[in-house]
């Protein structure tokens, strides 16, 4: 489980300030992929990617904005945060189809 | 469009009780389902997998295409099975793609 980290792990920053949340794992894993949790929405997928310098959009990627030059680092960045972009952040990874592991979360408070 | 959908936000149980979490879901093809467990303010842990169909602390699940369910059981449940469950699915169109339905917060009490 320790293959998968995320940081920082709490952050509160401002409306309209640029935040990069950070996830990195060490099993050469093909696939990541960034979730926020939200109540009453539950894990919303954010962006994913297959492979380094290969991203995709999920159900929520407004205003968010990702990159895979490594294989194992996938960078979250808010360009701008707003409130409404207050969750908890998932990073997780896979290898193809099958069990996909999960960060510890990133907890981030935009006010 | 695939979709989970669990129906009970909060359920609450005493310990020795037993406790069925449900899950539907829509999928057109054939469907990988997962269910997912998180403790307290910790990462998401994968409990169990249809495909596997093993029995994980205790918890079952059976796939059910007719009902298009995937409920998960446990005939006694204990204290420290007290935890945020989701259920999630995957399949041969979503790309390694997990979608999880809201999640039911069980708690199990003494």
């Amino acid at each position: 489980d320790a293959g998968i980290t995320q940081s920082p792990r709490y952050k509160i920053t401002e409306t309209g300030r640029q935040v990069t949340l950070m996830c990195h794992q060490t099993w050469s894993h093909s696939y990541m992929f960034w979730y926020r949790q939200d109540l009453g929405h539950g894990l919303r997928l954010i962006y994913y990617s297959a492979a380094a310098d290969i991203t995709d959009k999920g159900e929520v990627p407004d205003g968010y904005v990702v990159s895979r030059s490594k294989t194992e680092n996938f960078p979250l960045t808010l360009e701008s945060a707003t409130r409404s972009q207050t969750s908890v952040y998932f990073c997780a990874s896979s290898v193809s189809g099958n069990t996909i592991y999960f960060g510890e979360g990133s907890w981030l408070t935009v006010v | 469009a695939q979709r989970v959908t669990q129906p009970e936000k909060l359920l609450s149980v005493f310990k020795g009780a037993p406790v069925e979490l449900k899950c539907n879901y829509s999928y057109s093809g054939s469907p990988e389902l997962f269910w997912y467990v998180q403790y307290s303010r910790q990462r998401l842990q994968l409990l169990l997998r249809h495909i596997s169909r093993e029995s994980i602390k205790g918890f079952t699940a059976d796939l059910n295409k007719g009902e298009t369910s995937f409920h998960l059981k446990k005939p006694f449940a204990q204290e420290e099975d007290s935890a945020m469950y989701y259920c999630a699915l995957t399949g041969e169109t979503s790309g390694s793609r997990l979608t999880f339905g809201e999640g039911t917060q069980l708690t199990v009490n003494p």
